[in-house]
This record gives C-alpha cells, structure tokens and sequence, in this order.
C-alpha cells in the first residue's frame, strides 16, 4: 500500500506566490525526501530530512517534519514558472532502504 | 560528474517480446534501484542490487522480471514476454556508500526508460 500521500493533489498559484504542499506517512521512517519530476523527465532531488529533524531549508525550500503527526510540508517561496513541476515525497525506513513515494502534488505557477 | 545514465530513454516492444532496461549509476555509486511508475502515479520500488548482489526485490513481480547489476558494466532490468499492463517509466537510482557500507539514504534518479508495449 501507498506510505506516503501528498495533498493537494494539485496546486495552481501565481508567479511569486508561496507554495505549500503536505505529506502524510504511515510508519516510523529513518528520512523523508522531497523530489522534483518535471512532465516526462526524471526525478530530481531536492532536500532529505532526517527523523530527529524537524525542519530544514535550501534556498527557496523549507521542509518540516513532524514526526508524532507523521507528517511533512514543503515549502516553495517566491514561485516562479520554472517551479511549475510534480512534487513527491518519499520515505525510508520501515521497509529498509527502498524510497516508498506518494501520489505526489502537481503544482502550476502561472506567470 | 555525470549523473545516472539509462538508455533507452524510449522503448517500444510488441507483446511477447523481451525488454532490456539498462542503467549506469553514477560514478563511485555501488548501490542501485529500480523504481516502476504508471500514468499520473508515484513511483513504486522493484529491486535494490549491491554490485553482483540482489539485496532486496520485494518489488519485483514474482515472473518475467529480473535484474542484475555485474561487476563489471550497467545494470540490467530484463522483462520477458512482455504485456500492456508492463507499458510504464522505469526509473533507475543510485546512492553511494556511507560509513560501514550501508548505502547513503539519498537516492540520485536516472532520466528513466519508457517502455511500450503495443
């Protein structure tokens, strides 16, 4: 079964808006990671959190996690077009070092 | 550095033929996975290899498929007798070593492999 869920399922914002997409787990985890996959292409990594994190930032990114809630936000301030991409998050743990991915958030930033 | 490298990118095959899936992980990368994903859903775990060794393939359906990753050369996804149900991407990672052998929990993807099966 499905670890991970996003919501949204999909998001529609404004260039320069902030973004705010949610994951929900169901197991304890060791990581949670964010991906970025562009229509068609591959996926690319964007930030690991690790379970005795609680929140992180890389550049317009912020990552919470909360781990009593078995939960995660990802965080895109100051979107651009260029944002506009599926998102997904995956875990690790449980399950040993395979990544199970949620359905993932589709966002859209209209310029 | 380059990254992972799968080719094909697209692959069309007519039902009953084999396909071969290759990936080239990353350069210094001994740990490799193979993701499977259909239209408009997340990716879903097949098979995790150590170099010549398969460690885990929970994923793997139980017939048809299956993997290898030799000493020497890429990493191979093998589907025999293909169906329209395996049409799917097929995504590729690879994670280097961290400590005491054990794979570093970030997972760098391939472009991916987009299998048709006619």
């Amino acid at each position: 079964s499905q670890q991970g869920e996003e919501d949204p399922q999909a998001l529609s914002i404004q260039e320069g808006e902030n973004a705010t997409m949610n994951c929900s787990y169901k197991t304890s985890i060791n990581n949670l990671q964010w991906y970025r996959q562009n229509s068609g292409r591959g996926l690319v990594h964007l930030i690991l959190i690790r379970s005795n994190e609680r929140e992180k930032h890389s550049g317009r990114l912020r990552v919470t996690l909360d781990t009593s809630k078995k939960s995660s936000s990802l965080l895109i301030t100051a979107s651009r077009a260029a944002d506009t991409a599926s998102y997904f998050c995956a875990t690790d743990g449980e399950y040993g070092n395979k990544l199970v991915f949620g359905a993932g958030t589709i966002l859209r930033v209209k310029s | 550095n380059a990254g992972v490298m799968q080719n094909p990118r697209h692959l069309v095959r007519r039902r009953g033929q084999e396909a071969r899936l290759r990936c080239s992980p990353m350069k210094g990368h001994s740990h490799v996975y193979w993701y499977r994903q259909l239209p408009e859903e997340g990716l879903k775990f097949m098979v995790y290899l150590q170099k010549e060794n398969i460690i885990d393939e929970s994923g793997m359906p139980k017939e048809r498929f299956s993997a290898e990753f030799p000493k020497e050369g890429p990493s191979i996804l093998r589907i025999q007798q293909v169906v329209r149900g395996d049409s799917a991407a097929y995504f590729c990672a690879s994670s280097p070593t961290q400590g005491w052998e054990g794979p570093s929990p970030e997972q760098f993807f391939g472009p991916g492999t987009r299998l048709t099966v006619l």
